[in-house]
C-alpha cells in the first residue's frame, strides 16, 4: 500500500530557513509533489520531483530525494510570513494513486 | 477552462437531504481524483477516475456516497441522506501526466 508520513508542526523563525521532511513507502512513485494550502483555500501545487531525480530547485524551494530510503524533503530558504501554510507531500504511483501525508503546518514567527 | 472549477463554493443543506457537487476539470486532463477534508486533518481519497476505465470507488465511505464522470469532462459527486458527519471541504483535482492540479473545494455543511 502507499503511506506517506510527515511531520505535524513546524516553528521557524522569518528569515530562516525550514526543511519539511516526508517518508513514503511505494517504490513504484513516479512523481512526489509538495503542495500548500493556506487558511481556507485549496491545495496549490508547489512542486514536484520526478522519481529519478535526486534534487530540485526552483527560486527558495529545494526539494531532495532519497529512493533508497523512500525520503522526501522541501527545504524553503529566507522563510517568509506569507510561507506560513499548511504543506503536503504526495505520492504519484504507477497505478495513477495519488496519496497524501497528514500536512506540516508551518508557522513562521517574526 | 485555466483551471479546475468546483460549484458550489459553500452548501449548507440540512441533515437528511441529498446533495450534489461539481467540478469541471482542467480540458484534456485523463484523471480526475475527489477527496474529502475535514476541519484540521489531511485528505481522505474518496474515488478516481481515470479515462474511460472503471472508477476506484475504494474510498467512498459508505453506499451514500456515488460519483460519476462522463468520458473526460465534469463530474458530479452526490452524498444522499447527508449526516452530520459528512461535513467538511470536498476538493476536486484532475490530472495528466501525473500533475495533478486542485479545485478551491466545496464547503457542506451540515445542519
Amino acid at each position: 500500500g502507499e503511506d506517506v508520513e510527515q511531520s505535524l508542526f513546524l516553528s521557524v523563525r522569518e528569515g530562516d530557513s525550514s526543511v519539511i521532511n516526508c517518508t513514503y513507502t511505494d517504490s513504484s512513485s513516479t512523481y512526489l509533489y509538495w503542495y500548500k494550502q493556506e487558511p481556507g483555500a485549496g491545495l496549490q501545487l508547489l512542486t514536484y520531483i520526478f522519481s529519478n531525480m535526486d534534487m530540485k530547485q526552483d527560486q527558495r524551494l529545494t526539494v531532495l530525494l532519497n529512493k533508497k530510503d523512500k525520503h522526501l524533503s522541501l527545504r524553503i530558504a529566507d522563510t517568509q510570513t506569507g510561507d506560513s501554510a499548511i504543506y503536503f507531500c504526495a505520492e504519484y504511483s504507477n497505478d495513477y494513486k495519488l496519496s497524501f501525508g497528514a500536512g506540516t503546518t508551518v508557522t513562521v514567527r517574526a | 477552462g485555466a483551471g479546475v472549477s468546483q460549484s458550489p463554493s459553500n452548501k449548507v443543506t440540512e441533515k437528511g437531504k441529498d446533495v450534489e457537487l461539481r467540478c469541471d476539470p482542467i480540458s484534456g486532463h485523463t484523471a480526475l481524483y475527489w477527496y474529502r477534508q475535514r476541519l484540521g486533518q489531511g485528505l481522505e481519497f474518496l474515488i478516481y477516475f481515470q479515462g474511460n476505465s472503471a472508477p476506484d470507488k475504494s474510498g467512498l465511505p459508505s453506499d451514500r456516497f456515488s460519483a460519476e464522470r462522463t468520458g473526460e469532462s465534469v463530474s458530479t459527486l452526490t452524498i444522499q441522506r447527508t449526516q452530520q458527519e459528512d461535513s467538511a471541504v470536498y476538493l476536486c483535482a484532475s490530472s495528466t501526466q501525473g500533475l495533478a492540479f486542485f479545485g478551491q473545494g466545496t464547503r457542506l455543511t451540515v445542519v
